[in-house]
């Protein structure tokens, strides 16, 4: 079975650009999440959607993020412009439900 | 923030058992006990959850005590690939728009397997 799918997996990147990251969720879940890890904050929630719906982003550090989901099978999340504070591990989640979440295996961005 | 504490780090023997403690000693009546591992580089797995009683799968046991202010987690025979970050997360009955079933990760316990 194909897991959540996350590209690219590895970006590097210029402050002040545009990043796109990429999630395909599994096939058939109704949620999809959006975490940061990083070293001093550890594994944080940015944001969920619920049937493409955004539900909470509280957890959004600043209006420089968005996400979107324009459809069940994708999901974007976009920082415009970047700063090198956002270098992390993004990693986008799924769940049918209450079910468990499965995570993909994040993108690490490096901003320069 | 985490409602659960865990040692910081663990060594195992491998082939042998490893028990991993979490306290969690303000859980309330409807909220459950979670497991997941994080493999260097890869994103967080599902292990187990449990309410109450004790539950087992293909990857280990979950033993929560009845008070329910603690739990253990159980690799019945760790293996070098069992080598990961350990996090136990209290998480509440998910409100459509709330963030009790949210998953709130601390920092967990690094479990080194050694041959």
């Amino acid at each position: 079975d194909a897991g959540v799918i996350q590209s690219p997996r590895h970006e590097v990147t210029e402050m002040g650009q545009e990043v796109t990251l990429r999630c395909k969720p599994i096939s058939g879940h109704d949620y999809l999440f959006w975490y940061r890890q990083t070293m001093m904050r550890g594994l944080e929630l940015l944001i969920y959607f619920n049937n493409n719906v955004p539900i909470d982003d509280s957890g959004m550090p600043e209006d420089r993020f968005s996400a979107k989901m324009p459809n069940a099978s994708f999901s974007t999340l976009k920082i415009q412009p970047s700063e090198p504070r956002d270098s992390a591990v993004y990693f986008c989640a799924s769940s049918l439900g209450f079910q468990p979440q499965h995570f993909g295996d994040g993108t690490r961005l490096s901003i320069l | 923030d985490a409602k659960t504490t865990q040692p910081t780090s663990m060594d195992c023997a491998e082939g042998r058992a490893a028990n991993l403690p979490c306290n969690h000693s303000t859980i309330s009546g409807n909220e459950y006990v979670y497991w997941y591992r994080q493999i260097h580089s890869q994103g967080p797995q599902y292990i187990i959850h449990g309410l109450k009683n004790n539950e087992t799968n293909e990857m280990a046991s979950l033993i929560i005590t009845e008070d329910r202010k603690s739990s253990t987690l159980i690799l019945p025979h760790a293996t070098l690939r069992d080598t990961a970050v350990y996090y136990c997360i209290v998480r509440g009955t998910w409100n459509y728009g709330g963030s009790q079933g949210n998953l709130i990760f601390g920092k967990g316990t690094k479990l080194s397997v050694k041959p």
